[in-house]
């Protein structure tokens, strides 16, 4: 079983719709989890964390963290075409520990 | 001002060939890492420094061979290069932060190495 799972879409939804990412992982001991975004041929961009079980929100985005379902998730509302990117999810347990990057899911916003 | 900086942008060498990739970080950051991304968009870790000490070390072959002079810059010397190698290699580095929770990486801009 891959450490980090994403699906690798790509994902299209028009625009102005809710875009939802999901991402699972394998080891119950992570307590960080973050939510990067990759425009092709640039590097990755923070644009979510969260540590603590529930719903976090930040503008368009809001990432849901369910612990006991090893599940994190990206929900972008009123989806944009300069949101097509690849979303990648990241996971890590301790702070020197090495944090997991899943495979990313590529979304595309269709004007 | 960039915050994490890589050198160089693009790198076209030859098998056989050794290079080198330079990464500073003007952010104040204790944690300097190195990451392969490589064709299918995989990011892998393979080196994390925190204040010149190596914390972690991947399964790296040992052609592979980081150094940090300093908490704000972490290099990446290649030996003897080889077709596989080719891939974006990408430095980041973190805040150390005080407690269990990690406050996400600040990437670099990558070095785009082709071995021919």
């Amino acid at each position: 079983q891959k450490e980090v799972e994403q699906n690798s879409g790509p994902l299209s939804v028009p625009e102005g719709a809710i875009a939802s990412l999901n991402c699972t992982y394998s080891d119950r001991g992570s307590q960080s989890f973050f939510w990067y975004r990759q425009y092709s041929g640039k590097s990755p961009e923070l644009i979510m964390s969260i540590y603590s079980n529930g719903d976090k929100e930040d503008g368009r985005f809001t990432a849901q963290l369910n612990k006991a379902s090893q599940y994190v998730s990206l929900l972008i509302r009123d989806s944009q075409p300069s949101d097509s990117a690849t979303y990648l999810c990241a996971v890590g347990k301790t702070s020197y520990d090495k944090v997991i990057f899943g495979p990313g899911t590529s979304l595309s916003v269709i004007p | 001002d960039t915050a994490v900086s890589q050198t160089p942008k693009y790198l076209v060498t030859q098998m056989g060939n050794d290079k080198s990739i330079k990464c500073e970080q003007n952010l104040g950051h204790d944690t300097m890492y190195w990451y392969k991304q490589d064709s299918k968009k995989f990011l892998k870790i393979m080196f994390s420094y925190n204040n010149k000490e190596l914390i972690i070390n991947e399964t790296v072959p040992n052609r592979f061979s980081p150094k940090s002079p300093d908490k704000a810059h972490l290099n990446l010397h290649i030996n003897s290069l080889e077709l596989g190698d080719s891939a974006v290699y990408f430095c980041a580095s973190t805040a150390n932060p005080s407690g269990l929770y990690d406050y996400g990486y600040t990437f670099g801009s990558g070095t785009r190495l082709t071995v021919v």
